[in-house]
C-alpha cells in the first residue's frame, strides 16, 4: 500500500529563515509520481510540483528546491528566506503511474503547517 | 478563466439528514475528483468521475454517493450523516487525457458541519 508521511505537523520559522519540510514515502510501485501542494488559509490546494520516479535531478524554481532521493524514499520541500505569504499547510503526495487516462487518485501526507513570523 | 468552483462554502446539517455539494470543473476538463479532509485525518480520496462514470473510489460507505453531468459538473451527496462527515470537501479537475499528470486544480472547498 501507498502511504506517505510529513513527521513535522508544524513547524514555526521568522522570516528570511530558510526551512526544510520533509516527506517520506512508502510504495511498490516502480513507476511513481510524487507532488507538492500548498494550503493556503483560503482552503484551496495550490500545486507547487510534480516529479517522477524516474527523475532524480532535484529541482529549483526562485526560492523553492525540491530534493528527491529515492534511495531514502524521501522528496524534501526547501523554502530559502522564507516569507509571511508563505504560511500555510504544506501537502506531499503520490501517485501510481497509470499509462492511459489513469486516475489521479493522490495518496496525501497529513501535511506540515508552516507559519513565517514577521 | 475561472477556477474550479464549489458550492455551497458552508453547509451545517444535522445528523441522518443528506447533504449534496456541488462543482464545477475548469472549463475543458473531463475529470472531477473529490477528497474529503477531515481534521486528524489529512486529505482523503473520496471519488473519481470522468466523462460521466466513477472511474474510481476510495475507502468510503455507499451513502457516499455521486454523479457527473454532462457539461461535467459533479454533485457528491452524503446520505445518513454522521458526525464524523463533518469536514472540508475539495473537489478538483483535471484534464485526464493520455498518462496521468497528477496536477489537479482544486477549489476551495465545502465546509460540511454536522451537529
Amino acid at each position: 500500500a501507498q502511504k506517505v508521511t510529513q513527521a513535522q505537523t508544524e513547524i514555526s520559522v521568522v522570516e528570511k529563515e530558510d526551512v526544510t519540510l520533509d516527506c517520506v514515502y512508502e510504495t511498490r510501485d516502480t513507476t511513481y509520481y510524487l507532488f507538492w501542494y500548498k494550503q493556503p488559509p483560503s482552503g484551496e490546494l495550490v500545486f507547487l510540483i510534480r516529479r517522477n520516479s524516474f527523475d532524480e535531478q532535484n529541482e529549483i524554481s526562485g526560492r523553492y528546491s525540491w530534493n528527491f532521493q529515492k534511495s531514502t524514499s524521501s522528496f524534501n520541500f526547501t523554502i530559502t528566506a522564507s516569507q509571511v505569504v508563505d504560511s500555510a499547510v504544506y501537502f506531499c503526495a503520490l501517485s501510481e503511474a497509470i499509462a492511459q487516462g489513469g486516475s489521479e487518485k493522490l495518496v496525501f501526507g497529513k501535511g506540515t503547517k508552516l507559519t513565517v513570523n514577521p | 478563466e475561472a477556477g474550479v468552483t464549489q458550492s455551497p462554502t458552508h453547509l451545517i446539517k444535522t445528523r441522518g439528514q443528506q447533504a449534496t455539494l456541488r462543482c464545477s470543473p475548469i472549463s475543458g476538463h473531463t475529470s472531477v475528483y473529490w477528497y474529503q479532509q477531515a481534521l486528524g485525518l489529512g486529505l482523503q480520496f473520496l471519488l473519481w468521475y470522468d466523462e460521466g462514470e466513477e472511474r474510481n473510489r476510495g475507502n468510503f460507505p455507499p451513502r457516499f454517493s455521486g454523479r457527473q453531468f454532462p457539461n461535467y459538473s459533479s454533485e457528491l451527496n452524503v446520505n445518513a450523516l454522521e458526525l464524523e462527515d463533518s469536514a472540508l470537501y475539495l473537489c478538483a479537475s483535471s484534464l485526464a487525457t493520455g498518462p496521468n499528470t497528477g496536477e489537479l486544480f482544486f477549489g476551495e472547498g465545502s465546509r460540511l458541519t454536522v451537529l
